[in-house]
This record gives C-alpha cells, sequence and structure tokens, in this order.
C-alpha cells in the first residue's frame, strides 16, 4: 500500500500569498497517477488537479500541480478568500487508492 | 449535468448490515469506473472501493475486504455497497464519485453504526 503523507498539516496565510503544499508518498505513483482534491466544510470534495499537473475542468490557473515519482505539489500563486479549505491528494495509480490526511489552509 | 445520488445510510447495530446505493444521471454511466469514498466524523476521506465500468475489476481496501461488496447495475445506472458485519468504525458519510481521478462526487449518505 502506497502511504501519502501531506504537509504541513495546517498551513496559516492570508489572502493574496502563495500556497505551496506538499504530498510524499512511500513509494513511486505510477504514471503520476496523482490528484489533489479540496474539501469545503459540510461539501463533497472537489477534484483541482489529476494526472499530478493537470487542472480540471473549471479550475482556476491560479491552482497548478508539479512533482513526479515520490514528490508532488500543489501551488496556489495568490489566494482567494474561497481557498481555505482541506486538501487532499489521491494516488490512484494502484490498489488501494490511498488518500493522505490532508492539510488544512487556514486565513492567517 | 451529472449527478450521483447516494441513499440507504442510516442507523446500524454493530454486526448488522446495510446496502448504499448511488443513482447515476447526466452521463454515461456504463462508460465509467466507480468509486465508494468515505469519511468518518471530523477525519479525512478514505478510500473503500474501486469498480470498473463493465464490473470486470474491483478493488477494496483492506479495511473492509470481505465485509463489503460493490456492484453496479448499469440498465438501472445504479451503483452499490453491500455492507456486512459493520462495526463502530465504519461509522462515516458515504460518498460515491466517478473515476479515478474522482472527478464528480455524490453529497453523500451518513452511516452509523452504534448500539
Amino acid at each position: 500500500e502506497i502511504v501519502l503523507t501531506q504537509s504541513p498539516g495546517t498551513l496559516s496565510l492570508s489572502p493574496g500569498e502563495r500556497a505551496t503544499l506538499s504530498c510524499r508518498a512511500s513509494q513511486s505513483v505510477s504514471s503520476s497517477y496523482l490528484a489533489w482534491y479540496q474539501q469545503k466544510p459540510g461539501q463533497a470534495p472537489r477534484l483541482l488537479i489529476y494526472g499530478a499537473s493537470s487542472r480540471a475542468t473549471g479550475i482556476p490557473d491560479r491552482f497548478s500541480g508539479s512533482g513526479s515519482g515520490t514528490d508532488f505539489t500543489l501551488t496556489i500563486s495568490r489566494l482567494e478568500p474561497e481557498d481555505f479549505a482541506v486538501y487532499y491528494c489521491q494516488q490512484y495509480g494502484s490498489s488501494p487508492y490511498t488518500f493522505g490526511l490532508g492539510t488544512k489552509l487556514e486565513i492567517k | 449535468e451529472v449527478q450521483l445520488v447516494e441513499s440507504g445510510g442510516g442507523l446500524v447495530k454493530p454486526g448488522g448490515s446495510l446496502r448504499l446505493s448511488c443513482a447515476a444521471s447526466g452521463f454515461t454511466f456504463s462508460s465509467y469506473s466507480m468509486n465508494w469514498v468515505r469519511q468518518a466524523p471530523g477525519k479525512g476521506l478514505e478510500w473503500v472501493s474501486s469498480i470498473s465500468s463493465s464490473s470486470n475489476y474491483i478493488y477494496y481496501a483492506d479495511s473492509v475486504k470481505g465485509r463489503f461488496t460493490i456492484s453496479r447495475d448499469n440498465a438501472k445506472n445504479s451503483l452499490y455497497l453491500q455492507m456486512n458485519s459493520l462495526r463502530a468504525e465504519d461509522t462515516a458519510v458515504y460518498y460515491c464519485a466517478t473515476g479515478p481521478p474522482l472527478v464528480s462526487w455524490g453529497q453523500g449518505t451518513l452511516v452509523t453504526v452504534s448500539s
């Protein structure tokens, strides 16, 4: 089973700042099958990034994903008020399709 | 518009059974793999199970293997999760989702396992 470790657990930033979220895998994620999701309280998660770096439909270009192998990054270039939420990475290259524990992005 | 609507959640005693359903509309259901993902209260996401479009490939998390069974009926545009031998730690909101990657999600159905 591939274990995904997300860091930091909590990130405190202000609107307009840049956010960098990390997701590290315990073994290589095949074909960069790594996705990022955003979840707000009381809502279902929303797909942001798939294939490590491809933005999902309708996702603003301030969200970007990068990385390969075991190290992946989600970057939000300029934080908007609606971006404060919990972010999860997930690998879907091999079963079980594990999630990280999440990074909570909070307003400073 | 893609719609996924889960149902079948509720309160069940430990050791009991429950069957969840997910009704799909707005897309060609028979062409997509489907998944169940759960979220315990105040906790993170946990992938539970996945089934391919023709049910040829089925995968489970270790935590539910042997107790849960995923299935689908493409004629009815429906996904199911039969949950047996339920435990307190199975208490969660259960989401169905297309993929992977998990592009479209339902709003979830709450399963509470408690005596």
